[in-house]
């Protein structure tokens, strides 16, 4: 089965950092495009940032631009999420999602069940 | 920025239609997708370039898109279906989510 894991959330003081993680399995985890997205609990959809299949091209919302580093490891099937600077703004539920069809489709398919990220004193 | 509008909520009787819009500038110019969330779950992709269904996706379920409105339909809605459904479209190499619209089946 084709799956993603996420892992890394918990709670946070504001200005803290903390790393996301993001494992792929059941699938050529290297020829797919991974996206972040984050909900506010009771919110919607807000979309972090995307990495390319190599690693050398990434997006960011302006939200978390200079803050925020996507990275990723295609040997461990891994991305990335370091966070930095954090804010209660940045609470929230933390999704992976992969490309549908592995390169700039941009529709998620699948999503991992998220993590939870609190920013909070 | 570009921005996805959506109706905060959709009310339908079971075994009805329903219609749940996604509003754009030129967003017909624009592949749309959709996806179910269900309360405590992820997101999942049931329509995605416009009009097609990922595998495992029940035929009822149906997408459209032109001139500023992308429109989800639910045919035979069951209670199954009640959730909330979020649009997204591509701008300048950026995701942009449509609001959701809560899905209710009375």
């Amino acid at each position: 089965d084709v799956q993603l894991v996420e892992s890394g959330g918990g709670l946070v003081q504001p200005g803290g950092s903390l790393r996301l993680s993001c494992v792929g399995s059941g699938f050529t985890f290297g020829s797919y495009w991974i996206f972040w997205v984050r909900q506010v609990p009771g919110k919607g959809l807000a979309w972090v940032s995307h990495i390319k299949t190599d690693g050398t091209t990434t997006s960011y919302a302006d939200s978390v631009k200079g803050r925020f580093i996507i990275s990723r490891d295609n040997d461990k099937n891994t991305v990335f999420l370091q966070m930095n600077s954090l804010t209660a703004a940045d609470t929230g539920v933390y999704y992976c999602g992969r490309d549908h069809f592995g390169s700039g489709s941009g529709w998620l398919d699948p999503w991992g069940q998220g993590t939870l990220v609190t920013v909070s004193s | 920025s570009y921005d996805l509008t959506q109706p905060p909520s959709v009310s339908v009787s079971p075994g009805q239609t329903a219609t749940i819009t996604c509003s754009g500038h030129n967003l017909g110019y624009r592949y749309t997708c959709w996806y179910q969330q269900k309360t405590g779950q992820a997101p999942a992709l049931v329509i995605y370039q416009d009009t097609k269904r990922p595998s495992g996706i029940p035929e009822r379920f149906s997408g459209s898109n032109s001139g500023n409105t992308a429109t989800l339909t639910i045919s035979e809605t069951q209670a199954m279906d009640e959730a909330d459904y979020y649009c997204q479209a591509w701008d300048s190499s950026t995701v942009v989510f449509g609001g959701g619209t809560k899905l209710t089946v009375l």
